[in-house]
């Protein structure tokens, strides 16, 4: 048990909803990633939050946002969902930015199926 | 920007036998870090192990230990003594220190066979 949390653990939705998954961070860790894997693109990174403020945008779609609230715990919105979101999506976290404390540690993942 | 390569989709070796998963990776800085993950049949991205790229020691955990060749930018992975949990898939990333994100390999399967 890496520490981090994501819910839900699985997700079954339509073409064109809107669906949030949520994660929370190991106690401690600042820093929020969030990774999609896929079968055709494998694992990507999408976008990273630290302490509450955006800190890196990987290839996220326009349809997706995230947050991260004052608790440290985030949110990755995606809208207008289509059959090619379908995917596992990870939340990671770690203590900070740069350094050898900044390892990854990775949630169990939300699976997204789009129908 | 980084990048990197697993050349070995699937492997498979025999319990308590000794396997190397091989990846390659292609950087612009000179600090970065490596890492080896595991990714078991439910799904949990596990850490295994970690290099610091200004380390010329390779790192050790256990039976994991990593051939780090820095001017070949070469990141393996030696399994020793292989059990039977120790099948999954296998990613490689590479981290630059200046940056954030995970860059990951496609993945070798790796299959320990009783």
């Amino acid at each position: 048990d890496s520490g981090v949390t994501q819910t839900p653990k699985h997700l079954i939705t339509a073409t064109g909803q809107r669906v949030t998954l949520r994660c929370s961070p190991r106690s401690g860790d600042l820093s929020v990633y969030w990774y999609q894997q896929s079968l055709d693109q494998g694992l990507q990174f999408l976008i990273q939050y630290y302490n509450g403020e955006e800190r890196a945008k990987g290839n996220i779609l326009e349809r997706f946002s995230a947050q991260q609230f004052p608790d440290l715990h985030s949110e990755l919105n995606l809208s207008s969902l289509e059959l090619g979101d379908s995917a596992l999506y990870f939340c990671a976290s770690s203590v900070g930015i740069t350094g050898s404390t900044d390892t990854q540690y990775f949630g169990p993942g939300t699976r997204l199926t789009v129908l | 920007a980084q990048t990197v390569t697993q050349s070995q989709p699937e492997m498979s070796v025999q319990e308590a036998e000794t396997v190397t998963l091989s990846c390659t990776y292609d950087t612009s800085e000179s600090n970065y870090y490596l890492f080896w993950y595991k990714q078991p049949p439910s799904r949990q991205m596990i850490l295994v192990i970690r290099q610091e790229a200004y380390k010329q020691q390779n790192a050790t955990e256990n039976r994991f230990s990593v051939n780090f060749q820095k001017a070949a930018k070469s990141f393996s992975l030696k399994i020793s003594d292989s059990q039977l949990g120790d099948t999954a898939m296998y990613f490689c990333a590479v981290k630059e220190t200046s940056g954030s994100r995970l860059t990951f390999g496609e993945g070798t399967q790796l299959t320990v066979n009783p």
